[in-house]
């Protein structure tokens, strides 16, 4: 059974990098076919996709990153295969950056985001 | 790109059927059959109920089911129950720049 789960400093001070981390168990997170994405939710306001790492099967295992426009000067997501986990970093964070950030898998060439993390709460205060 | 655009509330009655709308553009919902759906209760993880526009993930029931026509898709729930009282957001495709938008989610109340 696959298993999502966000972690990080649910503090962060505006200016700062927001960094979070998402541990996958039950499946590779370098397997072909399959894409990890960031999304958050801020408080009254709807998802909003950050970004997404895909592997599409090539022999390196190398993801190809994809970073939503409005955020893309900000936003680093890799991964670490031997942890199996997934990170996020947003640089420059302001108050317009608290939310709940979730991880979550797509099938690569669907729209099926068939698994999500419970998310983690970001606050961002001095 | 702007968020799609959902109704921000829809209520039934036990046993009817409620409709919810997701509109877009032709750069979006109207130009890729990359849509889904997903139900949120607060404090849980969203899960997914249709993805591209009309498929149902296994464990999902026949009440929900999805459709597109032109810009706009609707997630339609008949039947419905209590535990569908939720918050429900769409989500499209927008092609290799935007990649994906977004509704701002519509919160469904079971009378």
């Amino acid at each position: 059974q696959l298993q999502l789960q966000e972690s990080g400093p649910g503090l962060v001070k505006p200016s700062e990098t927001l960094s979070l981390t998402c541990v996958v168990s039950g499946a590779s997170i370098t397997s072909s076919g399959y894409c990890w994405a960031w999304i958050r939710l801020p408080p009254g306001k709807g998802l909003e996709w950050i970004g997404t790492i895909c592997y599409s099967g090539n022999i390196y295992s190398v993801g190809s990153t994809f970073y939503n426009p409005s955020l893309k000067s900000r936003v680093t997501i890799f991964v670490d295969a031997s942890k199996n986990q997934l990170s996020l970093q947003l640089s420059s964070v302001t108050a317009a950056d608290m939310a709940l950030y979730y991880c979550a898998r797509r099938t690569d060439g669907t729209s099926e985001f068939g698994y999500w993390g419970q998310g983690a709460l970001v606050t961002v205060s001095s | 790109q702007s968020a799609l655009t959902q109704p921000r509330s829809v209520s039934g009655s036990p046993g009817q059927s409620v409709t919810i709308s997701c509109t877009g553009t032709n750069s979006d919902v109207g130009g890729y059959n990359y849509v889904s759906w997903f139900q949120h209760h607060p404090g849980k993880a969203p899960k997914l109920m249709i993805y591209d526009v009309n498929k149902r993930p296994s464990g999902v029931p026949e009440r929900f089911s999805g459709s597109k026509s032109g810009n706009t898709a609707s997630l339609t729930i008949s039947g419905l129950q209590t535990e569908d009282e939720a918050d429900y957001y769409c989500c499209s495709y927008a092609g290799s720049y935007t990649h994906w938008l977004f509704g701002g989610g519509t919160k469904l109340t079971v009378l």
